[in-house]
């Protein structure tokens, strides 16, 4: 089973700032790999799917890049509404995965 | 608009059955799959499996099978999870998910959208 190692497991940054996600695979995925944002008590939304394809709707200050085992996520110009956990999904499989999540808290 | 919704909380004893539907509305319900993703409280997602509305032929991830079925009814457009012999450990925030499917730099991709709202598991004595 393929398993996604995200880093960091949680961080904090200002409005405005640059923040990066990384997801690594324990095997090439090519780029089968989906971002998601959850907020507290809600269901997670896609933002990126196929490592770079910006979702219809999604900021474009969010852009995803990376192929085979590492990819990165990226927020130029952190807004307040950015707050939540982040996960990679890969659907290479099945089985499905995710990596286990990245706490984002706007300082 | 495209939407799926999920049957309210359930509490249940520990060896009880529960039975979570997801109601699809927006779209033909048989062009894309059903997915469910178990999170316990706290923790990150997990992937319990999914199934293909056309064929009704399911996938169980490796932790989930035996107890944990997925059925369908395709006349109300509704996929329905069920949970046999329930554990405390069965505690947990059950989504259903539309496994979408387009055509990206020529191959077939999938991702998750939308999801459900989420049916709260709580099982306790």
């Amino acid at each position: 089973d393929i398993q996604l190692t995200q880093s960091p497991s949680s961080l904090s940054a200002s409005v405005g700032d640059r923040v990066t996600i990384t997801c690594r695979a324990s095997q090439t995925i090519n780029t089968y790999l989906n971002w998601y944002r959850q907020k507290p008590g809600k269901a997670p939304k896609v933002l990126i799917y196929s490592a770079s394809s910006l979702q219809s709707g999604v900021p474009s200050r969010f852009s995803g890049s990376g192929s085979g085992t590492y990819f990165i996520l990226t927020i130029s110009g952190l807004q307040p509404d950015d707050f939540g956990t982040y996960y990679c999904h890969q659907t290479y499989g099945p089985p499905y995965s995710f990596g286990q999540g990245t706490e984002l808290e706007i300082k | 608009q495209v939407q799926l919704v999920q049957s309210g909380s359930e509490l249940k004893k520990p060896g009880a059955s529960v039975k979570i539907s997801c109601k699809a509305s927006g779209y033909t319900f048989t062009t894309y799959g059903i997915n469910w993703v178990r999170q316990v409280p706290g923790q990150g997602l997990e992937w319990i499996g999914s199934i293909n509305t056309n064929t009704r032929n399911p996938t169980y991830a490796q932790g989930f099978k035996g107890r944990f079925v997925f059925s369908l009814d395709t006349s109300v457009s509704t996929a329905y999870l069920q949970i046999s012999s329930l554990k405390a450990a069965d505690t947990a925030l059950y989504f259903c998910a539309r496994e979408f499917a387009d055509r990206v730099s020529g191959s077939i991709r999938y991702w998750f959208d939308p999801w459900g709202q989420g049916t709260l598991v709580t099982v306790s004595s």
